[in-house]
């Protein structure tokens, strides 16, 4: 267990519609990544947050959004859905107290996301 | 833009057999991580090298950095069935994003 919970673990909806995944990073953990891992792909970075702020963005398309919350909960918001969004979603964190690339990231176990 | 080269992109062994996997940059990292991901589980951290030509063991798996900070390896000896999974490599530039290569799947038949 890497200390990160992500809700819900599946989640099947339409096109068009909208949904938020939430991510609870490891307790002190600072930074909140999400990423993208479409079946048998690598991991697609999208977005970091860092104490509250946005850190640094990747490959993040613009009807995907999101925040991390002063309790440093983080939720990615993913709307007008089409069928190719179907895939899993991930949530890491890292540096305790520190924002630093050297800090190893502690993974969730994921939401599959299933786009109809 | 800035891109991690993982390869191969598949590997299947016989048990007792080699594996290596390999990750190239055209430019120079800051560091690089490597992480292991389990068929159906989440990745898991495994090592992290900093250090020009840095040289890392964990048992049977040896991480190396390559002396212009642009490539790394991940060679495991005697690979066992508890080996399986997708073996990713994770590059900072700038010490700022993390590019993570496309991983590379290893397949062990007992």
């Amino acid at each position: 267990d890497s200390g990160v919970t992500q809700t819900p673990k599946h989640l099947i909806t339409a096109t068009g519609q909208r949904v938020t995944l939430r991510c609870s990073p490891r307790s002190g953990d600072l930074s909140v990544y999400w990423y993208q891992q479409s079946l048998d792909q690598g991991l697609q970075f999208l977005i970091q947050y860092y104490n509250g702020e946005e850190r640094a963005k990747g490959n993040i398309l613009e009807r995907f959004s999101a925040q991390q919350f002063p309790d440093l909960h983080s939720e990615l918001n993913l709307s007008s859905l089409e069928l190719g969004d179907s895939a899993l979603y991930f949530c890491a964190s890292s540096g305790r107290g520190t924002l630093s690339s050297y800090n190893e990231q502690f993974f969730g176990p994921g939401t599959r996301l299933t786009v109809l | 833009g800035q891109q991690v080269m993982q390869i191969p992109q598949y590997q299947h062994v016989q048990e007792g057999e080699d594996f290596t996997t390999y990750c190239n940059s055209s430019t120079t990292l800051s560091n690089i991580q490597w992480y292991k991901q389990r068929p159906g589980g989440h990745p898991v951290f495994l090592i992290q090298l900093v250090k020009s030509g840095e040289v890392k063991k964990q048992k049977r798996l040896t991480f190396q950095f390559g002396e212009a900070k642009k490539n790394s390896s991940l060679h495991i000896t005697a690979t066992q069935t508890t080996d399986v999974g997708t073996y990713f490599c994770a590059a900072t530039y700038n010490f700022n994003k993390f590019y993570f290569g496309s991983g590379t799947k290893l397949n062990v038949k007992p």
